[in-house]
């Protein structure tokens, strides 16, 4: 199975921290891509990253990607109470880009 | 832009029933779509492909004579649970992505189905 696992599954801290999470996948990828999701809602994509690229920057966002270890880390500096959601990673395994198979999500929660 | 909206966003609807969600891509021609499933606290799981003018491909474990997939037009895809049974409640959400380029997909809201 493609599917990437995510740790940690949630994660609590408080307003103005960090907050790393973290995703593993299995298999070659042309790109990984990280999506939010607020409760009952749909997904927003966040960042994607390329299999030739190492990090990207979008604001307050930061995204490693290394592909000899299989595993990708999504950073969010200087939290606040809204990025409260779930957080998922999603590989893309095909030509067009546009198969995804989603990690697991890590549920964060920022307390204000 | 890049606006792919869903609808209805929830539904109650009784065992035996069947109900449709809609997916359209409001901005952009979409040939095709994606459609997924996801249960409380899980991650998405993706049920089909939706192509334009063509069958849908279901993945791996996924009655296709259950789960009704139609894609008549490059800006309209439609799911229909069919007899719906109180397993099927779950969050089901589309995405759709356009010509070959039209990178990254664009989720719609999801629709939460509930079978009583």
């Amino acid at each position: 199975s493609q599917q990437g696992e995510e740790d940690p599954q949630a994660l609590s801290i408080q307003e103005g921290e960090n907050a790393t999470m973290n995703c593993s996948y299995k298999t070659s990828i042309n790109n990984l891509q990280w999506y939010r999701q607020n409760s009952g809602r749909g997904l927003v994509h966040l960042i994607l990253i390329r299999s030739n690229e190492r990090e990207k920057h979008s604001g307050r966002l930061r995204v490693t990607l290394d592909t000899s270890k299989k595993s990708s880390s999504l950073l969010i500096t200087a939290s606040r109470a809204a990025d409260t959601a779930s957080y998922f990673c999603a590989t893309s395994y095909n030509n067009a880009g546009n198969m995804l198979t989603f990690g697991g999500g890590t549920r964060l929660m920022v307390k204000p | 832009g890049a606006v792919v909206s869903q609808h209805p966003s929830w539904v109650i609807c009784k065992s035996g029933t069947s109900v449709k969600i809609e997916c359209r891509s409001l901005d952009f021609q979409a040939t095709t779509m994606f459609w997924y499933r996801q249960f409380p606290k899980q991650s998405l799981m993706l049920m089909a492909t939706s192509n334009e003018g063509s069958k849908a491909t279901y993945e791996q474990g996924v009655e296709k004579d259950k789960f009704l997939i139609n894609h008549a037009s490059l800006t309209l895809s439609t799911l229909t649970v069919t007899s719906a049974h109180p397993e099927d409640s779950s969050f089901y959400i589309c995405s759709a992505v356009g010509p070959i380029g039209r990178s990254p997909l664009h989720f719609g809201n999801g629709t939460r189905l509930t079978v009583t």
